[in-house]
C-alpha cells in the first residue's frame, strides 16, 4: 500500500502564501489524495480531494485562497494570503485496496 | 447540513472494553460507508476501519483485528466502534468520518467532532 511523507514543519508570514508537499511512494504516484486542516483543538476538516488529472473537488465553504496541484509523485496545497486562523496541521490521506492511510502532518507557522 | 456527532468522552480501566457512537444525519445514512480515525495524543492520525452502514460489511486495518468491532443501526442512522482489550497506548481522540461518493476508498469529507478515549488503571 501507499506511503505519504510530509515534511514536519513549514512556515509564512501573514499574507503570503504557502505550498504544502505531500510526496506518494514509488509505484504509487498516480494515486488521487485528500488534504485536511486540523485546527488546535479541533478535528480535521476536508479541505479538498486532487484527483490523478490534477483537478479537484473543495469541500463546502472552502475559500478560493485554497488550492490544490501535482507533479509527477508530489501533490501540493497552496494556501495564499495567509490568515491568522490557517496555523493548523495539515494532512494528506490516501487509500486503496480497501485500506486508507495519512501522511505524518505538516505543521504550519503563520509568522 | 450533514453532520456526524460523536458521543462523549470515556475514561475506561486496561483490559476493559469501550464503544463509542456516531450519529449521522442531513443525508441518506447507507448510502455511504463511515470509517474510523484515531490521533493519540501529540501524535497523527491512523486509520482502523470501515462499515458500509448499507449492507453492515466491515473492514478493519490490520493493527487491530480481532479488538474492533464496528456496527451500525439503520433505525437510528448510527455507527458504533467498539475497542476490546484497552491498553494504555489506546489513549486517544476517536473521529468517525463519512467517504465520499458512496465509495470505501474515497477522501472523507465529513469528520465527527472526536470522542476522547483515556485509558489509565
Amino acid at each position: 500500500q501507499p506511503v505519504l511523507t510530509q515534511p514536519p514543519s513549514a512556515s509564512a508570514s501573514l499574507g503570503a502564501s504557502v505550498k504544502l508537499t505531500c510526496t506518494l511512494s514509488s509505484g504509487h504516484s498516480t494515486y488521487a489524495i485528500a488534504w485536511h486542516q486540523q485546527q488546535p483543538e479541533k478535528g480535521p476538516r476536508y479541505l479538498m480531494k486532487l484527483n490523478s488529472d490534477g483537478s479537484h473537488d473543495k469541500g463546502d465553504g472552502i475559500p478560493d485562497r485554497f488550492s490544490g496541484s501535482k507533479s509527477g509523485a508530489e501533490r501540493y496545497l497552496t494556501i495564499s494570503s495567509l490568515h491568522s486562523e490557517d496555523e493548523a496541521d495539515y494532512y494528506c490521506q490516501t487509500w486503496g485496496a480497501g485500506a486508507v492511510v495519512f501522511g505524518g502532518g505538516t505543521k504550519l507557522t503563520v509568522l | 447540513q450533514v453532520h456526524l456527532v460523536q458521543s462523549g468522552a470515556e475514561v475506561k480501566k486496561p483490559g476493559a472494553s469501550v464503544k463509542v457512537s456516531c450519529k449521522a444525519s442531513g443525508y441518506t445514512f447507507t448510502g455511504y460507508f463511515v470509517h474510523w480515525v484515531r490521533q493519540a495524543p501529540g501524535q497523527g492520525l491512523e486509520w482502523m476501519g470501515w462499515i458500509n452502514p448499507n449492507s453492515g460489511g466491515t473492514d478493519y486495518a490490520q493493527k487491530f483485528q480481532g479488538r474492533v468491532t464496528v456496527t451500525r443501526d439503520t433505525s437510528i442512522t448510527t455507527v458504533y466502534m467498539e475497542l476490546s482489550r484497552l491498553r494504555s497506548d489506546d489513549t486517544a481522540v476517536y473521529f468517525c468520518a463519512r467517504a465520499r461518493l458512496g465509495f470505501s476508498d474515497d477522501a472523507f469529507d465529513i469528520w465527527g467532532q472526536g470522542t476522547m478515549v483515556s485509558v489509565s488503571s
